[in-house]
């Protein structure tokens, strides 16, 4: 099963900024199965970015996804204030077929 | 769009069998290539896939689960259905049904919680 660690646990910062927030995965995984979800309080998760950099329907373009292999990077260009919440990536595997990272809690500073 | 949405009993008793149903609106359960899974999160933890079933009828549950888990689909009422036998504590969390075309999920419904308690 592949493990997938996302780093930090938190990041604190200010509307404007840029957020850069790290998916590292135990082995190597296939661009085309990474994605990234945000989930804000009492909300089920929203699709952001699939195969690792396609951005999911409606997503503004300050979301972008890159990475290959075993590490993977979400970036928020720009923060707006509905942009403060938990994201957590996603890959697709043979079983299970989907694992989860533990999440990354993006709060305002 | 497809919308989701969960239902069933939000308290169960240890060792009993939680079921859960998702009713599906916005398109065919059968139709398109589809995969209908249940996805659940403990209160203040991470997400965790249970299993999925495919138009098909085929069905993949997470090895940690799957001697308890059924998940069946019933196409005459748009729905697809969660069972969760010999459940504990450790069971207790929102439970999400949700959907997409495989490698990502696409679709969530708003999640509802399962309290496990005598």
């Amino acid at each position: 099963e592949i493990v997938l660690t996302q780093s930090p646990g938190t990041l604190s910062l200010s509307p404007g900024e840029r957020a850069t927030l790290s998916c590292r995965a135990s082995q190597s995984v296939s661009s085309s199965y990474l994605a990234w979800y945000q989930q804000k309080p009492g909300q089920a998760p929203r699709l952001l970015i699939y195969g690792a950099s396609s951005r999911a329907t409606g997503i503004p373009d300050r979301f972008s996804g890159s990475g290959s292999g075993t590490d993977f990077t979400l970036t928020i260009s720009r923060l707006e204030p509905e942009d403060f919440a938990v994201y957590y990536c996603q890959q697709y595997g043979s079983s299970p077929q989907y694992t989860f990272g533990q999440g990354t809690k993006l709060e305002i500073k | 769009q497809v919308q989701l949405q969960e239902s069933g009993p939000g308290l169960v008793k240890p060792s009993q069998t939680l079921s859960l149903t998702c009713t599906v609106s916005g398109g065919s359960i059968s139709s398109g290539s589809y995969y209908w899974s249940w996805i659940r999160q403990p209160a203040g933890k991470g997400l965790e896939w249970i299993g999925r079933i495919y138009t098909s009828g085929s069905t993949n549950y997470n090895p940690s689960l799957k001697s308890r888990v059924t998940i069946s689909v019933d196409t005459s009422k748009n729905q697809f259905s969660l069972k969760l036998s010999s459940v504990t504590a450790a069971d207790t969390a929102v439970y999400y049904c949700a959907s997409g075309g495989g490698v990502a999920v696409d679709y969530w419904g708003q999640g509802t919680l399962v309290t496990v308690s005598s």
